[in-house]
């Protein structure tokens, strides 16, 4: 089983739109949980942390629920600009402090 | 800029070959990791060092070789490359081996095997 888990869409929504993204993580000992934007060709650069308590920065609202294992992001008003792929991202600390990457999840806001 | 650069940016290799990447670390970084991103997917955890040690690996062969530089600068060795090999291959810096990891990746090797 994928330590992470995402629907790799792509999700293709009009300008303006809000469009919902979610992921699954496996393991319970997960401490700490992000979102990344990766642009074609690029590297992952970090988006936003995500909190228990939920966090909002702008446009983009991450959500976790550490019960379901469960991550979301959520964007509002799509911008051409948010066109991108979005990793869910969690950290288990086993020895390594590494991050587990989802496969992604494709965005593309058609103007 | 996240500070973190990685040479060559682009790299074309023949199958048997050896490779060497290299990374240095945005300043005030002790820890790199090294990740493996195939097309279409999410990149994956090859191993991390830590002053200059080796701090846990994933699932990959030993032909995959690191070392760490007392600058936090780093290497990633492949030996006897694979067509398989051929990805994308980040580097990325962070500031403390404990909770809360923040990781500032550079801008990656594109590596082909052919």
């Amino acid at each position: 089983r994928k330590e992470v888990e995402q629907d790799p869409g792509p999700f293709n929504v009009p300008e303006g739109a809000t469009v919902a993204f979610n992921c699954t993580y496996s393991n319970s000992a997960s401490q700490s949980f992000f979102w990344y934007r990766q642009d074609c060709r690029k590297e992952p650069k970090l988006l936003m942390s995500v909190y228990s308590s939920g966090n909002e920065d702008g446009r983009f609202t991450a959500q976790l629920n550490r019960a379901s294992q469960y991550i979301s992001l959520l964007i509002r008003d799509s911008k051409l600009s948010d066109s991108a792929t979005y990793l869910c991202v969690v950290n288990v600390l086993t020895g390594a402090n590494n991050l587990f990457f989802g496969t992604g999840t494709r965005l593309t806001v058609i103007p | 800029e996240t500070g973190v650069t990685q040479s060559p940016t682009h790299l074309i290799k023949t199958r048997g070959q050896q490779v060497t990447l290299r990374c240095s670390s945005q300043s005030g970084h002790n820890t790199v990791s090294w990740y493996q991103q195939a097309l279409g997917q999410g990149p994956q955890f090859i191993f991390q060092y830590y002053r200059e040690e080796e701090n846990g690996r994933g699932n990959f062969p030993p032909r995959f070789s690191g070392l760490q530089f007392p600058n936090y600068s780093s290497e990633l060795n492949v030996n006897a490359l694979e067509l398989d090999d051929s990805a994308l291959y980040l580097c990325a810096s962070s500031e403390a081996r404990e909770t809360q990891i923040r990781a500032f990746f550079g801008q990656g090797t594109r590596l082909t095997v052919v």
